[in-house]
């Protein structure tokens, strides 16, 4: 079974740039999300999709940051313009989604952001 | 909300020497309860879980965990370390019903002397 990929694996840019990070989750996994894990720190939920539509979002930083998952299937996380405090690794998971039953959720390699 | 709280942000363990991450969780119902290692420049790696049953847990690599409800701790095991477990360890709670809300806690380096 493919894993979830994610593309690219690192980035480098300069501040106020724009840029967008790319997964594609385990096939037939309906739950798909994206967290931001700034380095010595846990990763933080940043927005998390059920098929095509978000069911959180409360930690989205919405003036600069922007997430779609199109036909319920692959996402795109897009950060612009970007600022220092975004470097970061930006991982993406998915899992089955039933609502309550095996939500076990498996990660890609995460796309590692710098921003200088 | 739920929360994650794991107090110890580095351990430093000799190869052979038995080993115990700390967990506590806050949360109003019995929550799913994960344990993920994180190796250099990787992303998470499932290590065990607790859905429900049996409050003792077995995973891969020879890791144990424990729920303990009256303590609201799912403390992590290993009876002997080796240096290649040297990693980032994550516990993470979920909440049972509903849309899956996985939140981790800050992580515990461990480090393997030889």
């Amino acid at each position: 079974e493919a894993g979830v990929a994610q593309s690219p694996r690192y980035k480098i840019i300069e501040k106020r740039q724009s840029v967008a990070f790319w997964c594609n989750p385990i096939s037939g996994h309906a739950t798909l999300y994206w967290y931001q894990q700034i380095l010595g720190q846990g990763p933080k939920l940043l927005i998390q999709f059920q098929n095509n539509g978000v069911v959180d979002d409360s930690q989205l930083p919405k003036d600069r940051f922007s997430a779609e998952r199109l036909k319920g299937v692959d996402s795109t996380l897009k950060i612009q313009p970007a600022k220092l405090e975004d470097s970061a690794v930006y991982l993406c998971a998915s899992s089955p989604g039933d609502r309550g039953r095996n939500t076990e959720a498996f990660f890609g390699q995460g796309t590692r952001l710098t921003v200088v | 909300a739920q929360s994650v709280t794991q107090p110890d942000i580095h351990i430093t363990v000799s190869e052979g020497a038995s080993l115990e991450l700390r967990c506590n969780y806050s949360y109003g119902a019995t929550p799913y309860l994960f344990w993920y290692v994180q190796s250099p420049g990787q992303g998470l790696q499932l290590l065990l879980k607790y859905f429900s049953g049996d409050t003792l847990v077995q995973g891969i690599k020879g890791f144990e965990a424990e729920f303990k409800r009256s303590q609201s701790s799912f403390n992590q095991r290993k009876p002997s370390v080796h240096w290649s477990d040297a990693a980032e360890y994550f516990c993470a709670v979920a909440q049972l019903t509903g849309f899956q809300k996985l939140v981790f806690g800050t992580g515990t380096r461990l480090l393997v002397s030889p």
